[in-house]
């Protein structure tokens, strides 16, 4: 596609809910980041895809987030039992080569409140 | 660990002013450092990419520069316009596997 696309746009979860984030990188980019922006604040890593190897996951807050990209592409950051300290805007970037040294694009991000 | 900052947190001016905001990381040993902008509710834009061996990077009014051995970028903008009002972000690769954010300049252009 021509940019990063991540779906949806906004969330709202009630506490304890299970959500699905979703992110399409750019077509044919190797790498896929996650990050956690709060309010106010920049972005926080979350965890790194190099094709469908999850390198770095070391950013992820508790063992109830969990990333996947299973065949290389599409990602799918999924967070269990959500919290209100949830609440944050998570942005997916996707580059062309393997680690970073290459231009990132991020996409518009979604926009998750816990209530 | 590396940590990045920016100075100032906000910067208001009137148009067509020059204005310079400021990037500093802990360690100098990155690949790269990345300008984004970013409007509100929206997700980031990359503005520059700084590669580690270059020193500055130009782009229609926007002029970045790096100077890694003393762990500082600018980012250089000439004759601001109220469209140019957004957050601006730095991001540092730390020839890891990840970019570390400054908590980004608040930037709002007066018409």
């Amino acid at each position: 596609g021509a940019g990063v696309s991540q779906s949806p746009r906004y969330k709202v979860a009630k506490r304890g809910q299970d959500v699905a984030l979703r992110c399409d990188p750019i077509s044919g980019h190797v790498s896929l980041f996650w990050y956690q922006q709060a309010l106010g604040q920049g972005p926080e890593f979350l965890t790194y895809f190099q094709n469908e190897a999850q390198l770095d996951k070391s950013g992820l807050p508790s063992d109830r987030f969990f990333a996947e990209r299973p065949e290389g592409s599409v990602s799918t950051l999924k967070i269990q039992r959500t919290q209100q300290e949830d609440s944050a805007v998570y942005l997916c970037a996707s580059s062309s080569r393997t680690g970073t040294g290459t231009e990132a694009f991020f996409g518009q991000g979604t926009r998750l409140t816990v209530v | 660990k590396q940590e990045v900052t920016q100075i100032p947190a906000a910067l208001s001016v009137p148009e067509g002013e020059n204005l310079v905001l400021n990037c500093s990381f802990t360690d100098s040993a990155i690949y790269n450092l990345q300008w984004f902008r970013q409007d509100p509710g929206k997700g980031l834009t990359s503005l520059l990419l700084i590669q580690s061996s270059q020193r500055e990077q130009t782009s229609g009014r926007l002029n970045a520069s790096l100077d890694k051995s003393s762990g500082r970028s600018t980012l250089y903008i000439a004759a601001s316009q109220p469209g140019d009002s957004a957050t601006y972000l730095c991001a540092v690769d730390n020839y890891g596997q990840n970019f570390v954010f400054g908590p980004g300049t608040r930037l709002s252009v007066l018409p």
